[in-house]
């Protein structure tokens, strides 16, 4: 069974643009959720959507902002591109909804704001 | 401010040594997660321990949740170089869906 894939694997912005990165979760998963990880904050839970409905939401600015399609793939958006915004996005899938369930992660998104 | 501390952040080790890497937490989970990551990858989940008390083995690996639910250890014995990467313990807290708070993880070094 194939596992978490994320796209892109690389992305170079400048600040004040915008960027989406796309997230497929394991075939037959339907919660994604998604985590920013920095050398200094570690891993930090941004929100988590489940039949195209978010879930549950860290304290992330409305600047990060999220959705997920009828085939559960999910997408994220992050607007107005700060130079902190660099960071390993990752994306992972988990089986239902509702509290438990072991999360898979994808390899992440690397993305650099100059 | 972490939910659950992690010691030690960094541990280089000599192969065939053992290890224990401890996490806790004044908070009670309802299942605890243990990862590996290798730089520029995703994490890779290696155990869930959902039971007080429980004990679950992964070949040389040990991993126990204590009996409260508020920490847990992970123990490799004999360690080899392909254990080096960073050991990440996240749990979750009870009606949280699907967040996982994160440790801030413990490098593992070891040397041939």
């Amino acid at each position: 069974k194939a596992g978490v894939t994320q796209t892109p694997r690389y992305l170079i912005k400048t600040r004040g643009q915008q960027v989406t990165l796309s997230c497929s979760p394991i075939s037959g998963h339907r919660s994604v959720s998604w985590y920013q990880q920095t050398p200094g904050q570690g891993l930090q839970f941004l929100f988590e959507y489940f039949s195209e409905t978010q879930r549950n939401k860290g304290n992330f600015p409305g600047r990060f902002s999220g959705r997920q399609f009828s085939n559960s793939r999910s997408e994220m958006n992050v607007s107005t591109l700060e130079l902190g915004d660099s960071a390993l996005y990752l994306c992972a899938s988990r089986l239902g909804q509702g509290a438990g369930g072991e999360q898979f992660f994808g390899p992440g998104t690397r993305l650099t704001v100059l | 401010t972490q939910l659950l501390e992690q010691s030690p952040q960094f541990l280089s080790i000599q192969e065939g040594e053992n290890l224990t890497v401890y996490c806790n937490s004044s908070s009670v989970f309802s299942s605890l997660q243990w990862y590996r990551q290798e730089p520029g990858e995703g994490p890779v989940l290696l155990v869930t321990v959902v039971t007080g008390g429980e004990v679950k083995k992964l070949k040389r690996l040990t991993f126990q949740f204590g009996d409260a639910r508020k920490d847990s250890s992970l123990h490799i014995t004999a360690a080899q170089p392909g254990d080096t990467g960073l050991y990440l313990c996240a749990g979750l807290l009870t009606d949280s869906w699907g967040k996982l708070q994160f440790g801030a993880g413990t490098q593992v070094v070891v040397t041939p």
